[in-house]
C-alpha cells in the first residue's frame, strides 16, 4: 500500500525558507493530487496547497505569496518551500495524497514532521 | 478562505449516537458534495473516515456515517465506543479549487 514520508530540517531560522520533501513508496506518484497540510501544536489542520503530477498547483490564499510546490516523478517525490518564515509557521507538517473527485479527500497521510522556527 | 465551523466539543456514552456538525457556505460545503471527515488520535496523523459527504473508505466501520443539508455537513457515530474518542475534522473543496478544514471537534466518550 502507498506510504508517505516527510523529510527536511526540523529547525528553521526566522526569515529563512522552510523546505520539506515527501517521498511516496508502494505506488506511483503519477495521476494524483499531492497536498501539504500543517497543524500547530494544540490547534487545527490548515491546508497549505497541492500539486498535480503535471505540475499544476493550487495554494491556500493566505499562504500563496510564500509557497512553492514542485514534483519529481522520477524520484516519486514532491516538495514544499515556504519562504520568510516566522514563529507562526511552527507546526507539524503533513504530506498526503488527494483522492476522490478533484483530489478533495486525503488518504493516506505521512506521519508528519515537526518544524520549529526559531533563532 | 474562512475555516468551516465545528463545535469545539461533543460527548456521549458508550453505545449512544453523536453527531458533529460542519457549517460552511455556498462556496464550499453547500456548493459541492466534496466534504470529508477525519479522525485524529493524539500524536497521530489524521485518518480519512468519510469522503464525498457519505462514502466510507474500506476498513472504516459502518458506525460512521455522513450527510449534508444545505451549507451544513454532519458526521454521525452510532454505537459509540471508547476508541472513538479523538478529534474530528471536516474539510470541503471550495469554488477556488482549494480545500478548507473545520476547526476540529473533540469527542469525549464518557
Amino acid at each position: 500500500q502507498v506510504q508517505l514520508q516527510e523529510s527536511g530540517p526540523g529547525l528553521v531560522k526566522p526569515s529563512e525558507t522552510l523546505s520539506l520533501t515527501c517521498t511516496v513508496s508502494g505506488g506511483s506518484i503519477s495521476s494524483y493530487y499531492w497536498s501539504w497540510i500543517r497543524q500547530p501544536a494544540g490547534k487545527g489542520l490548515e491546508w497549505i496547497g497541492r500539486i498535480y503530477t503535471s505540475g499544476s498547483t493550487n495554494y491556500n490564499p493566505s499562504l500563496k505569496s510564500r509557497v512553492t510546490m514542485s514534483v519529481d516523478t522520477s524520484k516519486n517525490q514532491f516538495s514544499l518551500k515556504l519562504s520568510s518564515v516566522t514563529a507562526a509557521d511552527t507546526a507539524v507538517y503533513y504530506c498526503a495524497r488527494g483522492i476522490a473527485v478533484a483530489g478533495s479527500s486525503f488518504d493516506p497521510w505521512g506521519q508528519g514532521t515537526l518544524v520549529t522556527v526559531s533563532s | 478562505q474562512s475555516a468551516l465551523t465545528q463545535p469545539a466539543s461533543v460527548s456521549g456514552s458508550p453505545g449512544q449516537s453523536i453527531t458533529i456538525s460542519c457549517t460552511g457556505t455556498s462556496s464550499d460545503v453547500g456548493g459541492y458534495n466534496y466534504v470529508s471527515w477525519y479522525q485524529q488520535h493524539p500524536g497521530k496523523a489524521p485518518k480519512l473516515m468519510i469522503y464525498e459527504v457519505s462514502n466510507r473508505p474500506s476498513g472504516v466501520p459502518d458506525r460512521f456515517s455522513g450527510s449534508k443539508s444545505g451549507n451544513t455537513a454532519s458526521l454521525t457515530i452510532s454505537g459509540l465506543q471508547a476508541e472513538d474518542e479523538a478529534d474530528y475534522y471536516c474539510s470541503s473543496y471550495t469554488s477556488s479549487s482549494t480545500v478548507v478544514f473545520g476547526g476540529g471537534t473533540k469527542l469525549t466518550v464518557l
